[in-house]
């Protein structure tokens, strides 16, 4: 078990391109989350599946941000057309969580995102 | 929504006790988490505590939560030089799958 491991780690792309970032979780575990965080801040949740389902999206930070997981297994987050603003560290967590049981989270290292 | 927060930094020499705050809103969390974390990389969590209990201990660092007042600490005993890093406090609501993360404490321990 290598953790959760997000790729790449670091991404530096011009305003108005598309990035993609890819998250693999931790073997078996069945959740997998998105947060994104900014300079001096907290991580922020972005969303959230349970397998392959997405349960929670409505915090997604605009139309331009998708994220998925065909599989249940991997998951994938796109920025369409990024703005200066979308410059942070996105983070993947994911954990194995059971009906009513306390839920840890793992995250992995990030992907340092700069937009020019 | 859930508020956590957090002071913003913490200076201490190696050896002594580090005690690093931190206040939520929700009552109704049931989780309480802290997490480290060290430059350009990913959040380590560190414990936990259930809403029932008022005290965890684990190893060096020990777990405080005065739910009247909606106040949770983390105090490392000894504290070492690799002890120096950003520390999230977060609450989770069972009804919510999501954790709320404080700002961080920064933790400097000097020699």
């Amino acid at each position: 078990d290598t953790g959760v491991s997000q790729d790449p780690r670091h991404k530096i792309t011009k305003r108005g391109q598309n990035v993609t970032f890819r998250c693999d979780p931790i073997s078996e575990h069945n959740r997998l989350y998105w947060y994104r965080q900014t300079l001096g801040q907290g991580p922020e949740f972005l969303t959230y599946f349970q397998n392959e389902a997405q349960l929670e999206k409505s915090r997604l930070l605009s139309d331009r941000f998708s994220a998925e997981r065909p599989k249940g297994s991997f998951s994938t987050l796109e920025i369409q057309r990024t703005e200066q603003g979308d410059s942070a560290m996105y983070l993947c967590a994911s954990s194995a969580t059971r009906q009513g049981s306390n839920e840890k989270l793992f995250f992995g290292s990030g992907t340092q995102l700069s937009v020019l | 929504g859930e508020d956590v927060e957090q002071s913003l930094f913490l200076s201490v020499r190696e050896g002594d006790s580090s005690v690093i705050n931190c206040t939520y809103t929700d009552s109704s969390s049931t989780y309480l988490y802290w997490y480290k974390q060290e430059p350009g990389a990913g959040l380590q969590l560190l414990t936990y505590i259930f809403s029932n209990m008022d005290m965890k201990q684990d190893q060096r660092l020990t777990v405080l939560l005065n739910k009247k007042d909606k106040h949770l600490s983390l105090r490392i005993a000894d504290t070492q030089t690799g002890d120096s890093a950003i520390y999230f406090c977060a609450a989770k609501n069972s009804g919510y799958s999501t954790l709320t993360f404080g700002k961080g404490t920064m933790l400097l321990v000097s020699p």
